[in-house]
């Protein structure tokens, strides 16, 4: 079964880190881009972070340009987000999703997402 | 940034009605390789979105065909021919041609 699932997150500080993770299973990881999307509570979706099949490029959305930082790694199927200085409005669902070149860059797997909640 | 705006931002259909969301973005969708980076994605309460259409008017794998996309250009509608109870929750077009990525502010659909 074709499957990503999130961790790592949970309640941090203003001003912490923390990191995430995204498992990915049932396909062969290193053959795709990927995406973190995150969701505020009641909000809609917004895209943060892409990363090329092989690491080479990156994208970030100017929210977290310079705090966040995207990684994977091929040989354990895994992809992250590194979250520095984090402010309360970075509390959301972090979701990572596949993106599809074929389908138009269409993101085709979504994980169940994983919570962060930034507060003191 | 490209702006992707649908409209209505809620509606609420009767069981077997038909129901329509627009979406429209602040620049073509069409790229250099003629494809238009437009799909749209459904999201079911407490649920992480699920694919429903891509490249405008595709369906993705095990999307009924009750559900249909068209449009070109900056202009896309998602129809849902008959609704059925499954289908509640919020729905989004998102753009893929250009960096940041972005979503419509979404469209909840609601059982009248």
């Amino acid at each position: 079964e074709v499957q990503l699932v999130e961790s790592g997150g949970g309640l941090v500080q203003p001003g912490g880190s923390l990191r995430l993770s995204c498992a990915a299973s049932g396909f062969t990881f290193s053959d795709y881009e990927m995406n973190w999307v995150r969701q505020a509570p009641g909000k809609g979706l917004e895209w943060i972070s892409y990363i090329y099949s092989s690491g080479s490029a990156k994208y970030y959305a100017d929210s977290v340009k310079g705090r966040f930082t995207v990684s994977r790694d091929n040989a354990k199927n895994s992809l992250y987000l590194q979250m520095n200085s984090l402010r309360a409005d970075d509390t959301a669902v972090y979701y990572c999703a596949r993106e599809v070149v074929q389908l138009t860059d269409a993101f085709d797997i979504w994980g169940q997402g994983t919570l962060v909640t930034v507060s003191s | 940034d490209i702006v992707m705006t649908q409209t209505p931002l809620s509606t609420a259909v009767t069981l077997g009605q038909p129901a329509s969301i627009s979406c429209r973005s602040s620049q073509s969708l069409v790229h250099s390789d003629g494809g238009t980076y437009l799909s749209w994605l459904h999201q079911r309460p407490g649920q992480p979105p699920r694919l429903l259409i891509y490249k405008i008017s595709n369906r993705f794998s095990g999307v009924p065909d009750r559900f249909s996309g068209s449009g070109a250009g900056t202009d896309f509608t998602l129809k849902i021919s008959r609704v059925e109870a499954e289908d509640v929750g919020v729905f989004y077009c998102t753009q893929a041609i250009q960096y940041p990525y972005t979503f419509g502010q979404g469209t909840k659909l609601e059982i009248k």
